[in-house]
């Protein structure tokens, strides 16, 4: 299993700012994403966190709106830029061990006024 | 590509035995995941299959069939905290990308 601490767990935000969101795990793990998750909807996948290299994107993000940075194998951080209101949502930072299974931190929600 | 169908929305009776269906189309298959998810909180996982046939585990139960593209979950003795919404996610496995793309899930309501 795998312990995953985020933050800030909330925040509101003034529109045209940019906010990181951290997210540290108790033990070095292979694979890191980042997931969206806007009201009444489901889980997004924006991002898989590459350790020392570009993230790899899904289709509709992009590296200028959603930077993702990957030090080492237990931290990474997700920055949405250039917030407007259409940014507010969930943002869960989640890693996955070699069977597969997804542990989520308790996920970033996140106002924009 | 990835197509998933469940049900939207499904409404059981505490104490009752309620079935989600789910079938999938993937490129590349390696097992299929089914998480809940309640609502303001990060989905928690409940099963893994990789083999035909049913699991069980306590109250819950998940089915796969591999040749068929469908899987079952089912959830046993409803209560009322069993209302949440469940995922079901196929998955490519690590040697893929080994992401989990969901999709909209069914939303169960459990009634007094």
């Amino acid at each position: 299993s795998a312990v995953i601490s985020q933050k800030p767990s909330r925040d509101i935000c003034q529109r045209g700012t940019s906010l990181t969101i951290q997210c540290q795990v108790d033990s070095q793990v292979t694979m890191m994403f980042w997931y969206r998750q806007q009201p009444g909807q489901s889980l997004t996948l924006i991002a898989t966190a590459n350790q020392g290299s570009e993230a790899t994107y899904e289709s509709g993000f992009v590296i200028d709106k959603f930077p993702i940075s990957r030090p080492n194998l237990t931290f990474s951080t997700l920055t949405v830029s250039n917030m407007s209101p259409e940014d507010s949502s969930i943002y869960l930072c989640s890693v996955s061990v070699h069977t597969g299974e997804l542990f989520f931190g308790e996920g970033s929600r996140l106002t924009v006024l | 590509g990835q197509n998933i169908d469940q049900p939207t929305e499904m409404t059981a009776t505490e104490g009752a035995i309620v079935q989600i269906n789910c079938t999938y189309q993937t490129s590349g298959f390696n097992g299929l995941f089914w998480y809940q998810q309640h609502a303001g909180e990060a989905p928690t996982f409940l099963s893994y299959n990789v083999l035909d046939g049913l699991e069980e585990k306590g109250r819950f139960s998940s089915f796969l069939s591999r040749s068929k593209g469908y899987s079952y979950l089912l959830l046993k003795e409803l209560q009322m905290k069993d209302s949440a919404s469940y995922l079901c996610v196929p998955w490519g496995g690590s040697s893929n990308t080994g992401k989990l793309i969901f999709g909209q899930g069914t939303t169960l309501q459990v009634k007094p």
